[in-house]
Parts: structure tokens; sequence; C-alpha cells
């Protein structure tokens, strides 16, 4: 089974609009670690925003948003007035097992966001 | 603000040649990280590495991949007998132990095997 899914190969959204990236993952582990990674056609990976298993409220980082779902194991990425520049693709990672740091990521297949001026 | 570095941005090599691909992670982070992507696929982990060694490696990372922290500084992924099908953009990312542990990603090196 796959850890991470992304169910949205492709998306469009007009400029200014927020749209909603899906992320669900598998894990048996009640400590992990979720993240949501930016790669523009340039082809760097750019960190976004981290939401821990613990983590009470859900990660805000400038128009970054994660709605963390526990329990139906979702953690959407929410881009608020999107911008050009955001055009790119959006991975979805896990870290699994203890806050330590020295854990693997595990991918998900990502989207491509494009947006439309 | 500190960001990895990676060189080379590209490289070329022929089949069963031997490449070192080298990275250097943020000053006081303490663990290190391989990934791969091949192109159009998700990235892959390779290896993490921390106080000198391994710490853990995926099925991916087999006896033709070595890694290496020769320095105080660099950090780096060894190819023994490149195959065409190691052809991929080859991730370098960084972390500090402490409250976040979000892993930074250096740009790549592509690696284009003939």
């Amino acid at each position: 089974a796959q850890k991470i899914t992304q169910t949205q190969p492709g998306m469009f959204v007009q400029e200014k609009e927020a749209v909603t990236l899906d992320c669900t993952y598998d894990t048996s582990d009640q400590s992990y670690g979720l993240f949501w990674y930016k790669q523009p056609s340039s082809g760097e990976m750019i960190f976004l925003i981290y939401q821990g298993s613990y983590d009470e409220q859900n990660a805000t980082e400038g128009r970054y948003s994660l709605n963390f779902q526990k329990a139906r194991k979702s953690a959407n990425l929410v881009i608020s007035a999107s911008q050009l520049g955001d055009s790119a693709m959006y991975f979805c990672a896990m870290r699994e097992g203890y806050r330590n740091a020295g854990n693997m990521l595990t991918f998900g297949g990502g989207t491509r966001l494009m947006v439309k001026p | 603000e500190p960001e990895v570095t990676q060189t080379p941005s590209h490289q070329v090599t022929q089949m069963g040649q031997e490449v070192i691909l080298r990275c250097v992670p943020i000053s006081n982070h303490l663990y290190f990280y391989w990934y791969r992507q091949i192109l159009g696929q998700k990235v892959e982990f390779l290896v993490s590495f921390y106080n000198n060694e391994i710490s853990e490696k995926s099925e991916i990372f087999d006896d033709q991949f070595s890694v290496e922290r020769p320095d105080g500084s660099n950090f780096t992924l060894k190819i023994r007998s490149t195959k065409l099908e190691d052809s991929a953009m080859y991730f370098c990312a960084s972390s500090e132990e402490g409250q976040r542990d979000e892993q930074y990603f250096g740009p790549g090196t592509r690696l284009t095997v003939t």
C-alpha cells in the first residue's frame, strides 16, 4: 500500500483564488511528521510547511496552511491568494517514527499546480 | 539565509564509470540525506547519515553506492559503476537535531549516464 497518496496529478487555479492540494497518508506509528515541498520547473525542492502528529493546531506559514485531519489521515495543503509563481509540482511527504530528525521522508507522487492569470 | 549546496549541477558520465556527487549541508545541521528523483517520478530516499555513519538506507542503496563525510563540511555520494538506470536528479538534504526537523534540500545534481 502507498504510504503517501496524492490523488490530483494536475490542477488549475485562477490567480488570487485559494486552492487545496490533497494528501492522504498511511502509518501505524503514533508519532510522525508531515511535510509539503514545492518543486518549480528549475528542479529544486523548497520546504513549505510541517505538521507534527501531536500538534493540536493546523500549521500555517504565510499563504500556506495545512488542513490536518488526523482521524481521516489527511494533510491537505491550502494555498491562499494564488500567484503565478505558485505554478509548480507540490509533494507531500511523511516522516514516520519518533521525532529525532533522523528518519527518511517518504514522498507522494506529486500534484502539478498551474495558476492561470 | 543558509542553504544546502551541491556540485556539480549536471554530470554526464559513461556507463560503468564512477561518479562522486558533492554536497555542503547547512553548517549547524547534524543529519544528512541523499534522495533521488528519476525524471517524472516521485522523490525516493537513498540514505541518511548521522555521527559519521549511515543511520538508515533504502533497498535502492546497494553496494555500488557509498557515502562519506570527508571533512567538516562536505558530504559525498559515490556511485562506483554507473548504470543507465542511475540517471536521475540526486538531492542532498540536511536537518538539525532539535525542535524543528524539516529537511532542507539542495538544488540537486542531474546525473546522466550514457
